[in-house]
């Protein structure tokens, strides 16, 4: 079975540190990928999503993230995070024969502090 | 409307009771999809529509749980007779079509607790 992984469940930084979260995904073929965030209070909000093209998607806010097929990962990037970056992000697969439902990671928890 | 929009916000019931959830999608949007995020098991797919056919119901977690989809938009989502582990906030979203290259919309979810 499909399934997603973000290796960070709890990260804490200090403001203006880069920040580099962590997803990997097992399904083999053709796939479409995600980072949403939430932030304290509020509902799932697209960050970026790649479909196709130029593996490094940029998003946001800042954001990016680079798709390297041949390590299965979609790592998500920000040179410099902010305080109001605080929030919760989960990286999501979408595959063919999956019935276009969205494959979730377990999310990661991150903290800027001031 | 401007966005996926759900109702009640939060509902709390006592166990045994039935609830119904209710999902308004992007107009437009003939795809809409049902998730749930609980502490314990994150954010997992519950099912799908595709206009008012449901090609996957696989995420269902007990036949407790239904839905429905009536005219291409509004859909409910039924818990009979509820337990305490269907606490959780039931999301909805709503996507142009379904397949690959389409983004999924997010709700602001039903926070349901089962007393």
């Amino acid at each position: 079975a499909q399934s997603v992984s973000q290796h960070n469940h709890h990260v804490i930084l200090s403001e203006a540190a880069s920040l580099e979260l962590g997803c990997n995904y097992s399904y083999g073929g053709t796939v479409n990928l995600f980072w949403y965030v939430q932030y304290p209070g509020q509902h799932l909000q697209l960050l970026l999503k790649y479909f196709s093209g130029d593996p490094l998607v940029k998003g946001i806010k800042g954001f990016e993230a680079e798709f390297i097929k041949s390590k299965f990962s979609f790592n998500l990037r920000k040179p410099s995070v902010q305080w109001s970056d605080t929030a919760e992000y989960f990286c999501a697969v979408n595959a063919p024969g999956t019935a276009s439902k969205l494959t979730f990671g377990t999310g990661t928890r991150l903290q800027v502090t001031l | 409307g401007a966005g996926v929009s759900q109702s009640p916000s939060n509902k709390v019931t006592e166990k045994g009771k039935d609830v119904e959830l209710r999902c308004d999608p992007i107009s437009g949007h003939t795809a809409l999809y049902w998730y749930r995020q609980s502490l314990g098991q994150g954010l997992e797919f519950l099912i799908y529509f595709q206009g008012n056919s449901a090609p996957d119901k696989s995420g269902l977690p007990s036949d407790r749980f239904s839905a429905e989809r009536t005219g291409g938009s509004v859909s409910t989502l039924t818990i009979q007779r509820t337990q305490q582990e269907d606490s959780a906030v039931y999301l909805c979203a709503s996507s142009r079509t379904s397949g690959l290259g389409n983004e999924q919309f997010f709700g602001p979810g039903t926070r349901l607790t089962v007393l």
